[in-house]
């Protein structure tokens, strides 16, 4: 089935790690999203790419890295400079066209210790 | 700047009654605007969207919603509200300008038997 995969669902990680996230899609969408969900604050906007090759930075940016080096793969790593990294980490991919909706993986908790 | 406002952290209503969830956005240009349901540590499921045309759009699970372009406003409705539906709701636009989109701080819908 068409989808989006994010993994793994749940990381434990020490403090001053750096940790990847992996995130692909099977449903041939060139745009990709990583959001960021805290209680309370919704989802923030942390990078985003609409091609191969290329991505833009969300609004909290700080502390994260990405690639887009497939189609089908946007990774995101959270690295020590990331302040307060522990959060629900949310993957989501759109077709082409402008008013499309957002397809979203079901999220990879990350637990800093 | 583009934004959404949920004015509200909870919703509580009982089994059977209607419920409204409430949304207000801020854009420039034509609003894109789309509501999404999240279960516990799950992803975000799309409901339903406004690109343009008729102000009352149904989406899945017997979802709607209500634009408003005056009061620009965007309220989830169900006519009939089953204890299944209690969740959490987000209200989102995309920026016209670019492949962002701008989510609100979510609002809890609570269903009570």
């Amino acid at each position: 089935d068409g989808g989006i995969t994010q993994s793994p669902k749940y990381l434990f990680r020490k403090e001053g790690q750096n940790v990847t996230l992996s995130c692909e899609q099977n449903l041939n969408h060139d745009a990709m999203y990583w959001y960021r969900q805290d209680p309370g604050q919704g989802l923030r906007l942390i990078y985003y790419s609409q091609i191969v090759n290329d991505f833009q930075k969300g609004d909290i940016a700080e502390g994260y890295s990405v690639s887009r080096e497939k189609k089908e793969s946007f990774p995101l790593t959270v690295t020590s400079a990331q302040k307060n990294p522990t959060a629900f980490y949310l993957c989501a991919s759109k077709g082409s066209g402008g008013t499309g909706e957002l397809f979203f993986g079901e999220g990879s908790r990350l637990t800093v210790l | 700047a583009q934004s959404v406002a949920q004015p509200e952290d909870q919703v509580n209503v009982a089994e059977g009654n209607p419920l409204t969830v409430k949304c207000t956005y801020s854009v420039s240009g034509n609003p894109y605007l789309f509501w999404y349901v999240q279960y516990p540590n799950r992803g975000l499921q799309f409901l339903l969207k406004y690109i343009t045309g008729d102000n009352l759009v149904k989406g899945s699970y017997g979802f709607e919603a209500e634009f408003n372009k005056s009061q620009t406003s965007f309220h989830l409705k169900k006519p009939s509200a089953l204890v299944s539906d209690s969740a959490l709701y987000f209200c989102a636009v995309r920026d016209g300008g670019t492949y962002k989109y701008i989510f609100g701080t979510g609002t809890r819908l609570k269903v009570l038997a």
